[in-house]
């Protein structure tokens, strides 16, 4: 259980075009999904948090209008790079919680999408 | 200061070593305590997840928390070079839903 699905997993692309990232929980329903990026390297840094329905809640100085989150069921996310750039190329990860019945804020985190924009 | 410290290593050790993980962190509102293993360009797994001090076991892991010294730890035994990846610690505030802040992660390798 508890498996969560990221798509592409990996995307090449030019500079100044959009790239949506989705998120998938499989086998449960997430009540609240969180977008993270993370450079070769380096740890994870979160961008947003997404509850379904609702408006994402993004950290201290991640762009909302360049990254768009939008979280339109329990088991879908997904995360838009609008206007991509080269310092954009990056490993995204997503993570999902609210596994039924855990009581906990247990993570579970998708396989990642790896971005380059050239 | 960081919240948490980890370090970086990288660490080797040969097969069958045990390992210890560790990381400090300097807020007491911390409850929740997991370990993740990222392997290369892929996602971070969830190992262990606790809540609090005290220790819990699975298989050849073992999760050890003291939060009067903030400090965690990971023992992972009998190692294997499938083991070798990176580790990273995580912990959650006490009434801050789910928001992970993450060690830097150590790189680990189990040399056969």
């Amino acid at each position: 259980g508890a498996v969560v699905s990221q798509h592409p997993s990996r995307v090449i692309c030019k500079s100044g075009t959009s790239v949506k990232i989705e998120c998938r929980s499989l086998d449960f329903q997430a009540t609240t999904m969180f977008w993270y990026r993370q450079f070769p390297k380096q740890s994870l840094m979160l961008m947003a948090t997404s509850n379904e329905g609702s408006k994402a809640t993004y950290e201290q100085g991640v762009e909302k209008d360049k990254f768009l989150i939008n979280h339109a069921s329990l088991t879908l996310s997904t995360l838009t790079v609008t206007s991509a750039h080269p310092e954009d190329s990056s490993f995204y990860i997503c993570s999902a919680s609210g596994l039924a019945g855990s009581g906990t804020d247990t993570q579970y985190f998708g396989p990642g999408t790896r971005l380059t924009v050239l | 200061q960081k919240e948490v410290e980890q370090d970086p290593g990288p660490l080797s050790v040969p097969e069958g070593a045990i390992v210890s993980l560790n990381c400090t962190y300097s807020n007491s509102a911390f409850q929740y305590f997991m370990w993740y293993r990222q392997y290369s360009r892929k996602g971070p797994e969830l190992l262990m997840y606790t809540y609090s001090s005290g220790n819990k076991e699975d298989g050849r892991f073992t999760a050890q928390v003291d939060k009067s010294s903030k400090y965690i730890s990971l023992f992972i035994r009998d190692s294997q070079p499938s083991d070798s990846a990176t580790y990273l610690c995580a912990m959650i505030r006490s009434g801050n839903t789910g928001k992970l802040i993450f060690g830097q992660g150590t790189t680990l390798q189990v040399k056969p």
